[in-house]
């Protein structure tokens, strides 16, 4: 089916830094989402972006909803442990249709 | 805690064997979703519910599978003669008041 191209695909940094992390779609889409999932565990939806342009914070991450309505980013400032996981972007058409996920961008954390 | 339980987490078959599994959001919630995610890649949708019509169904929800949601409130899905391809974790999403999709911990499910 159809997916999101997320990169990178993994990320290993030490403690206290930065992280970007990028999706794009050749679709345009009217939301889109970021989770983090732990093994063995659901995704955990961290923000939600409905605007082209907006940008949105929560805590450590800020995300932001591309201009051109196929592309967001997600950066995580001065990481810690506990941000060790997969981040999945996701995008959404209408309002209420499935979700594209990308493949994800799993992220370690050294301390 | 998203308000989601799904059970069982965890569940191995033989290959052949019917599997069902089930998903309680707390709340109520209008719409419901059915996902699949495989190692390494990211979910995968199978299908929703709208209290308790089922709206769309996905190319991947071959006819082995079935979904309902009786009473607009839980939702069971169904795998008959089980399949290794139908290992994954399957996973369900009510959406809450914003239509977001807050996913439950999931069903590993693991066909021999």
């Amino acid at each position: 089916g159809q997916q999101l191209n997320q990169s990178p695909q993994s990320m290993f940094i030490q403690e206290g830094e930065d992280v970007s992390m990028n999706c794009t779609s050749s679709s345009i889409f009217n939301t889109w989402l970021w989770y983090k999932q732990d093994p063995g565990e659901g995704p955990v939806l961290l923000i939600a972006l409905y605007k082209a342009g907006e940008l949105t914070s929560n805590g450590r991450l800020t995300a932001q909803f591309g201009i051109t309505r196929k592309d967001s980013f997600l950066n995580i400032s001065a990481s810690i442990p506990s941000d060790v996981g997969i981040y999945f972007c996701a995008g959404q058409g209408q309002a209420g249709t499935a979700l594209i996920f990308g493949k994800g961008t799993t992220l370690s954390v050294s301390s | 805690d998203t308000g989601v339980s799904q059970d069982p987490r965890h569940k191995i078959t033989k290959r052949g064997q019917n599997v069902t599994f089930r998903c309680d959001p707390i709340s109520e919630h209008n719409r419901l979703y059915w996902y699949r995610q495989t190692l390494g890649q990211g979910p995968e949708f199978l299908t929703y519910f709208q209290n308790e019509a089922q709206l769309e169904k996905s190319r991947l929800l071959s006819d082995r599978f079935s979904a309902e949601r009786p009473k607009g409130s839980f939702s069971t899905l169904e795998i008959q003669r089980t399949e290794q391809g139908d290992s994954a974790m399957y996973l369900c999403a009510p959406t809450g008041a914003g239509n977001e999709q807050f996913f439950g911990p999931g069903t590993r499910l693991t066909v021999l």
